[in-house]
């Protein structure tokens, strides 16, 4: 595609339930990233894959949040069990190679727990 | 540990006029420093972006300027127009590692 796609661009849920965040990079991008942005500051670092293995995820809060890339393209981040401190903007991002620093972001996912 | 500190939170600029925002870094291990500019409703985009070998770059009416031994790192945006209205954000990135740490972020309004 012509950029990095996420859906949902929305979500609203309820505190408990489970939540599965989509990214879309761009075509051909090695590298995939997710970042969490809460409101009126930059973007936090969660986890990043190489193909479809994960390298980093130290970024993740706790366990309840999972990412998987099993075919190198598409990713999904998962967020179990969702708490009120969970709601912020979801980005994914992407990048040409697997060393390369100049990243494309998306327009992002933005949750909100209720 | 907020390894990226970023100022001014907010900078109002007469049309013309130089934005100035600065950030200071902690980790020595840092080896690229882009800065990021987001309008609303969008992601962030890359701006420019300098290495500690250099001590400044331009592009444009863009400039970084670097002070490796101070650990500060600023944006020069010459002759600002109302079309920069946007927040910047100051990063850096070990890139043996690949995740970048971003600043907090500089709302600018440039003012017609």
């Amino acid at each position: 595609g012509a950029g990095v796609s996420q859906s949902p661009r929305y979500k609203v849920t309820k505190r408990g339930q489970d939540v599965a965040l989509r990214c879309d990079p761009i075509s051909g991008h090695v590298s995939l990233y997710w970042y969490r942005q809460a409101l009126g500051q930059g973007p936090e670092f969660l986890t990043y894959f190489n193909y479809e293995a994960q390298q980093d995820k130290s970024g993740l809060p706790n366990d309840r949040f999972s990412a998987e890339r099993p075919e190198g393209s598409i990713s999904t981040l998962t967020i179990q069990r969702t708490e009120q401190r969970d709601s912020a903007m979801y980005r994914c991002a992407s990048s040409a190679g697997t060393a390369g620093n100049t990243i494309y972001f998306g327009e992002g996912s933005w949750l909100t727990v209720v | 540990q907020q390894q990226v500190k970023q100022s001014p939170q907010s900078l109002i600029v007469q049309k013309g006029g130089i934005s100035i925002i600065n950030c200071a870094y902690e980790n020595t291990a840092f080896d690229y420093f882009p800065w990021y500019q987001q309008f609303p409703g969008k992601g962030p985009a890359l701006l420019i972006a300098i290495r500690p070998d250099v001590s400044e770059k331009k592009e444009g009416r863009f400039t970084i300027s670097f002070n490796k031994s101070a650990k500060q790192f600023s944006l020069h945006i010459m002759d600002s127009q109302p079309g920069d209205s946007a927040t910047y954000f100051c990063a850096a990135i070990h890139t043996g590692r690949r995740a970048l740490t971003f600043g907090s972020g500089t709302r600018l309004q440039v003012q017609p």
